[in-house]
């Protein structure tokens, strides 16, 4: 079993719609989580941290569900700059490093 | 605030030749250093990890080598290039919110 998984997508989505992606991880031990964005060809970017309680920043909710070792991302009233490739990161598993999932690859058309 | 840096930002090389990518951070002190490789359409793999100067754990097996020689400095070598070494390599920094930041990353193409 992959350790983090994501739907690759792609999601289009018209401007102004609400889009929601989810992630498995396998590690039930697993400590911190995040949302990274990454835009072609560039390097991935911070988006927001996802905390037990879940959290919201701006148009942006992350959820996690340990339980069934899942996090979600929500994206409100979404906006053409969001067309990116985000990524699920899970911190935890033996190395200090993070696992990452492959993308989600969201597609905002006008 | 922190930045990190990494050059070159591409890289051709032929394969058995030298390769030696560097990366500093600025404005934070004994960070978490890492190397990341990204390969076509594929997810990022944690090559090297550094938890200060001269400490280096590696991930996976492979031609690559890693080196801390100073707090805020990472390297990563390898002495002869393989095809497969190709990617986009990208280093990062993390202190204590465990959060890791990037560099813009060095495309590498080895012919």
């Amino acid at each position: 079993r992959k350790e983090v998984e994501q739907d690759p997508g792609p999601f289009n989505v018209p401007e102004g719609a609400t889009v929601a992606f989810n992630c498995t991880y396998s590690n039930s031990a697993s400590q911190s989580f995040f949302w990274y964005r990454q835009d072609c060809r560039k390097e991935p970017k911070l988006l927001m941290s996802v905390y037990s309680s879940g959290n919201e920043d701006g148009r942006f909710t992350a959820q996690l569900n340990r339980a069934s070792q899942y996090i979600s991302l929500l994206i409100r009233d979404s906006k053409l700059s969001d067309s990116a490739t985000y990524l699920c990161v899970v911190l935890g598993g033996g190395a200090d490093g993070l696992t990452f999932g492959k993308g989600t690859h969201l597609i905002i058309q006008p | 605030s922190q930045t990190i840096h990494q050059w070159p930002a591409t890289l051709v090389q032929p394969v058995g030749s030298p390769l030696s990518l560097e990366c500093t951070v600025e404005g934070t002190s004994n960070p978490n250093l890492y190397w990341y490789r990204q390969a076509a359409g594929r997810g990022l793999q944690l090559l090297f990890y550094s938890v200060g100067i001269g400490q280096i754990s590696s991930e996976v097996p492979q031609n690559l080598s890693a080196s801390r020689p100073q707090d805020r400095q990472f390297i990563l070598s390898s002495k002869k290039l393989l095809l497969s070494d190709s990617g986009f390599y990208l280093c990062a920094w993390s202190g204590g919110a465990r959060a890791q930041y990037f560099g813009p990353g060095t495309r590498l193409t080895v012919t």
